[in-house]
């Protein structure tokens, strides 16, 4: 079935620094949703994003759709220690969502 | 409002043992799902409900995993018999429509 890839699987940056997670499937995605999880808690749906080329900005983070609708990616600028979490994208096809295995960002005060 | 509730939040069972979990979806949604998380993985898809029908159960591990709606509000998710990699994050999530699924915290099951 359709694979959802993420990378990297895990980041550490220091606060104030920039932090990027990638998205890529190997065919074409119908759309992206992005999904952030805070330690101990439970996925929150962040944006979708549909069509092809597409950038959304959400205060520090930016999202984008790749032009082929196959790669996404999350860009938070300037971390800050409330961002820490898992950041998971996802597609939704019908009612189901298939999850990319999460990038879990750290920031050190 | 409300939001997802689900029950309990974390349950620790011996390998062959029966656990229930339970899920409250937010009033009104007609639409209920369940995933998992196993250690280290991907969240995956289970199930899905449309009120009291189950609209998808392609991710349903097995015949050791049972989910009810009655009366198409909470749903219940059995594991009968558990077995050891069934461990994970249960978690259910409701939506009115197909755009945003909204999560409850999630049920912590440990098998031993």
């Amino acid at each position: 079935g359709q694979q959802v890839m993420q990378i990297p699987q895990y980041q550490h940056v220091q606060e104030g620094e920039d932090f990027t997670t990638y998205c890529n499937s190997s065919t074409t995605l119908s759309n992206i949703q992005w999904y952030k999880q805070r330690p101990g808690g439970h996925p929150v749906f962040l944006i979708q994003l549909v069509k092809s080329g597409e950038v959304k900005k959400q205060k520090r983070l930016t999202f984008q759709f790749g032009e082929a609708k196959k790669n996404s990616s999350l860009h938070i600028t300037a971390t800050q220690t409330t961002d820490v979490g898992t950041y998971f994208c996802a597609e939704i096809v019908g009612n189901m969502l298939t999850f990319g295995g999460g990038t879990r960002l750290m920031v050190k005060p | 409002e409300a939001g997802v509730t689900q029950f309990p939040s974390h349950s620790v069972i011996e390998k062959g043992q029966t656990v229930t979990l339970r899920c409250d979806p937010i009033s009104g949604h007609d639409n209920l799902y369940w995933y998992r998380r196993v250690m280290g993985k991907e969240i995956k898809f289970l199930l899905h409900f449309v009120k009291e029908s189950k609209q998808d159960e392609s991710g349903m591990p097995n015949n050791r995993f049972l989910a009810e709606r009655t009366g198409g509000t909470y749903s219940t998710l059995k594991v009968q018999p558990a077995e050891l990699e069934d461990s994970g994050v249960y978690f259910c999530a409701s939506s009115q429509s197909s755009y945003e699924q909204y999560f409850g915290p999630g049920t912590r099951l440990t098998v031993t």
